[in-house]
């Protein structure tokens, strides 16, 4: 298995401009999140999904992030419009239901850099 | 008080040496807690977890976790350049499936 695959590796854009995040999660994996990395604040979940549904989108800092999951293959995490502090690596990540609860793989993320 | 915290680091120790790194938590219904390495430019991987108090060994790692004082740590041993990583503490309640994670120490060792 690829593991996960997150696209594009690294985005960089200016303030206001539209950015999508992309990611596949392993196939057969029912749970998906989308984390966000910075030095300040370490990592923070901003949302999950479970058999594609959003289950829990509270760590979502505002309106301007929205995420979608069209199918168990798929995902995207976009900002519009994006502003400076958005600068993070932006992390998708999944896991089974079967599996082991703690164990959550890991892309190798987005690094995201908004001038 | 955050619900995690994490000594800061960074952390720098010669090949061979014993590391500790350690988390303390408030929030008492974490019940689950893991250790997470990261290498640069890498997602975080699961290296151990554990649900109970004490003492869980695997290979040279060491997870401890004081429920009582809610404290968390990793010993690592015979601690080599490949362990230069950060290494991120993590913990859940039972009721979902949200990890809260702490902020991460970066360890370098020295050959």
């Amino acid at each position: 298995d690829a593991g996960v695959i997150q696209s594009p590796r690294h985005e960089v854009t200016e303030m206001g401009q539209e950015v999508t995040l992309r990611c596949k999660p392993i196939s057969g994996h029912d749970y998906l999140f989308w984390y966000r990395q910075t030095m300040m604040r370490g990592l923070e979940l901003l949302i999950y999904f479970n058999n594609n549904v959003p289950i829990d989108d509270s760590g979502m800092p505002e309106d301007r992030f929205s995420a979608k999951m069209p199918n168990a293959s798929f995902s995207t995490l976009k900002i519009q419009p994006s502003e400076p502090r958005d600068s993070a690596v932006y992390f998708c990540a999944s896991r089974s239901t079967g599996g082991i609860n703690e164990k959550l793989f890991f892309g190798s993320g987005t690094q995201l850099s908004v001038l | 008080q955050k619900e995690v915290e994490q000594d800061p680091g960074p952390l720098s120790v010669p090949e061979g040496a014993i590391v500790s790194l350690n988390c303390t938590y408030s929030n008492s219904a974490f019940q689950y807690f893991m250790w997470y390495r990261q290498y640069s430019r890498k997602g975080p991987e699961l290296l151990m977890y554990t649900y109970s108090s004490g003492n869980k060994e695997d290979g040279r790692f060491t997870a401890q976790v004081d429920k009582s004082s809610k404290y968390i740590s990793l010993f690592i041993r015979d601690s080599q350049p490949s362990d230069s990583a950060t290494y991120l503490c993590a913990m859940r309640t039972g009721a979902n499936s949200k990890l809260t994670f702490g902020k991460g120490i970066t360890l370098s060792v020295r050959p």
